[in-house]
């Protein structure tokens, strides 16, 4: 069981060209998140989504897209990169049933946009 | 919305116990979670409460009370791996917003 996957790893990216980042868990959760962290800091909520078929705005969404058509995968798009987005993102997913549910990361893509 | 403070470094020594606060204002939320995370890692989840007291769960506990707006992580018996940045999180609905993370130091 791999859990929660991401690619690419790191990514260098011109400023205005398009980006999406792949998110992948084969836990069959309900609940999949997108996270951003910048150096020295905690982790701002991007988009969410609770179940297939349905998305939500975070903190921070301006900028990104995200669509999910199944249970399993949940992309992250860079519809025109700038410079502000560079950033570690984490995606993570959990059961979302209780408010108890324990989020799991994947690894990380480090995006430097220049 | 929510916003939540924690120290930004705690220096401790192997064996010793070490408190990391986290003081929070929010609205509508209902639970405060504790995550790890290595340098160059993901988080992971320590504890979760959602009531008023200590949750223990080996070396590590969570407290939480909600009419002070606190909560704090305990580490017992450090150990030089628990070197790590420590986040605690509220939760509203699934979502979580993070504290800047307390940055734990380990020293021999």
């Amino acid at each position: 069981i791999a859990g929660i996957t991401q690619a690419p790893t790191s990514q260098i990216l011109a400023a205005g060209r398009r980006m999406t980042l792949r998110c992948t868990q084969d836990m069959r959760h309900n609940a999949m998140y997108w996270y951003r962290q910048d150096l020295g800091l905690g982790l701002r909520l991007i988009h969410y989504s609770n179940t297939a078929g349905t998305t939500g705005k975070g903190e921070v969404p301006d900028g990104y897209s995200v669509s999910r058509a199944n249970t399993d995968d949940f992309p992250l798009t860079l519809a025109s990169a700038v410079p502000s987005q560079t950033s570690v993102y984490f995606c993570a997913s959990s059961d979302g049933k209780r408010e108890s549910d324990t989020q799991y990361f994947g690894p990380g893509t480090r995006l430097t946009v220049l | 919305g929510q916003s939540l403070e924690q120290p930004s470094e705690v220096t401790a020594v192997e064996g010793a116990i070490v408190q990391i606060n986290c003081t929070y204002q929010t609205s509508g939320f209902y639970g405060l979670s504790w995550y790890q995370q290595h340098d160059g890692g993901a988080p992971t989840f320590l504890s979760y409460n959602a009531l008023d007291g200590l949750e223990e769960k080996g070396r590590f506990s969570s407290f939480l009370s909600r009419s002070d707006s606190y909560g704090y992580l305990l580490l017992q018996e450090l150990q030089m791996k628990d070197s790590a940045s420590y986040f605690c999180a509220g939760t509203n609905a699934g979502k979580s917003t993070f504290g800047d993370g307390t940055t734990l130091t380990v020293k021999p």
